[in-house]
């Protein structure tokens, strides 16, 4: 059971360009959300969804979007990437309201 | 808005030494309270929620509405424990989002 997989586990970006982080989960679950993981900062919500075409703003949205078109995938774009987005994401998926969350490994991606 | 407060931002304790992680929330409503673990170089993973009530890997943790708390206590650290705790609250009746603290990094000596 692979749970939530994310893709790829790590990235160097220069400023400017855009690329999407993938992720997918094989649990039917309704909930997904995307976190960035800063030190110190704890973690951070940027988007999340609550079923296929359903997506909303968490914490920190700008900089980012979301798309909700399958319930197994919920893919983060970064339009243009700035140094400011160089982060750990992690994708949490989860199967109904207030339940546990299943994390992902995280995607480590650095904007230079 | 709610808020959820670690004050600690590293733990260090002695094998064997009781443990004991703070978190305290603000949050006007009836919350949900868990307890996230990241082992190093491993994804986050769900440690404890209050209305559970278990007992996971020796560790307990009881909601305290009078003192807005959910500390996280274990009687007999083991290495084995050395990670990052996180403390999240999610509203009832919300979309279930988790607000997380900044997190407490446990490191227990031998």
């Amino acid at each position: 059971n692979a749970g939530v997989t994310q893709t790829p586990k790590f990235q160097v970006l220069k400023t400017g360009q855009s690329m999407t982080l993938q992720c997918a989960q094989d649990m039917n679950h309704e909930y997904m959300s995307w976190y960035r993981q800063d030190p110190g900062m704890g973690l951070r919500l940027i988007h999340y969804s609550v079923g296929a075409g359903i997506t909303d703003q968490g914490e920190v949205p700008n900089g980012y979007n979301v798309s909700r078109s399958t319930t197994e995938d919920f893919p983060l774009r970064l339009l243009s990437a700035a140094p400011s987005q160089t982060s750990v994401y992690f994708c949490a998926s989860s199967s109904k309201l207030n339940q546990p969350q299943h994390f992902g490994d995280g995607t480590r991606l650095s904007i230079l | 808005a709610q808020r959820v407060t670690q004050p600690e931002k590293l733990l260090s304790v002695f094998k064997g030494a009781p443990v004991e992680l703070k978190c305290n929330y603000s949050y006007s409503g009836s919350p949900e309270l868990f307890w996230y673990v990241q082992y190093s170089r491993q994804r986050l993973q769900l440690l404890l929620r209050h209305i559970s009530r278990e007992s996971i890997k020796g560790f307990t943790a009881d909601l305290n509405k009078g003192e807005t708390s959910f500390h996280l206590k274990k009687p007999f650290a083991q290495e084995e424990d050395s990670a990052m705790y996180y403390c999240a609250l999610s509203e009832r009746g919300s979309q279930g989002n988790l607000i997380f603290g900044k997190g407490t990094k446990l490191s227990v000596k031998p």
